[in-house]
């Protein structure tokens, strides 16, 4: 496809659960983002993949969510132990390089978690 | 650390109204300021930028202007119409670190006719 792609698109889960959030992204973009997007609270940054370098984790709410991408193209966002708190769209985001480039940030549609 | 305050909303206006949604940042160095959009059931896209002082972003209408020394980057539009409908994002890019993007809390503008 032409855009970043995430799945699930919907994810059902029960806190305390485990749970995985994929994100496919433009292909050659080398920056990667995830943000969480909570009704009033705006995009909240959580965590950026830029080529090789170490990411940049200074977003990530606790120790309980962690991210990887491998290969320089996949990412997963991974939210061990789910809380109701937790419950949010989580949106993934590429670009070519960052975003004072004149290459912008690329959505896709996200993934809307709820933890019952 | 770096932040945006933007107006909150809703605003909602009749077609061929004035629009101004302000936008207010808080940054060390020389970011970069961007709007982006979410249109209804979609996601969100690049409206537009400007990267230094006094520089306008312009697309679809709309315009904004980097102005460092009220540290703003109000987003305007001299006609809107229905499908000017949307949440309106202000953010900005962090110059001098890894260049992650900081938004605002968004502003949804619903257009009558």
């Amino acid at each position: 496809g032409a855009g970043v792609s995430q799945s699930p698109s919907n994810k059902v889960t029960e806190k305390g659960k485990d749970v995985e959030l994929r994100c496919d992204p433009i292909s050659g973009h080398t920056a990667l983002y995830w943000y969480r997007q909570s009704l009033g609270q705006g995009l909240e940054f959580l965590i950026y993949f830029q080529g090789n370098s170490a990411p940049d984790k200074s977003g990530l709410p606790s120790d309980r969510f962690s991210a990887e991408r491998t290969g320089g193209s996949v990412s997963t966002l991974t939210i061990q132990r789910t809380q109701q708190e937790d419950s949010a769209v989580y949106l993934c985001a590429s670009s070519f390089t960052g975003p004072n480039s004149n290459s912008p940030l690329h959505f896709g549609n996200g993934t809307r978690l709820t933890v019952t | 650390g770096n932040s945006v305050t933007q107006m909150e909303g809703p605003v909602t206006l009749s077609e061929e109204a004035f629009l101004t949604i302000n936008c207010t940042y808080t940054a060390t160095g020389y970011p970069s300021l961007f709007w982006y959009v979410q249109y209804p059931g979609e996601g969100l896209q690049l409206l537009l930028k400007a990267t230094k002082a006094d520089d306008k972003g312009s697309n679809k209408g709309f315009e904004a202007t980097y102005r460092k020394e009220t540290t703003s980057f109000h987003l305007e539009k001299g006609s809107v119409q229905v499908s000017d409908s949307a949440v309106y994002f202000c953010a900005l890019s962090d110059a001098s670190g890894s260049e992650k993007l900081v938004f605002g809390k968004g502003t949804k503008l619903t257009v009558n006719p």
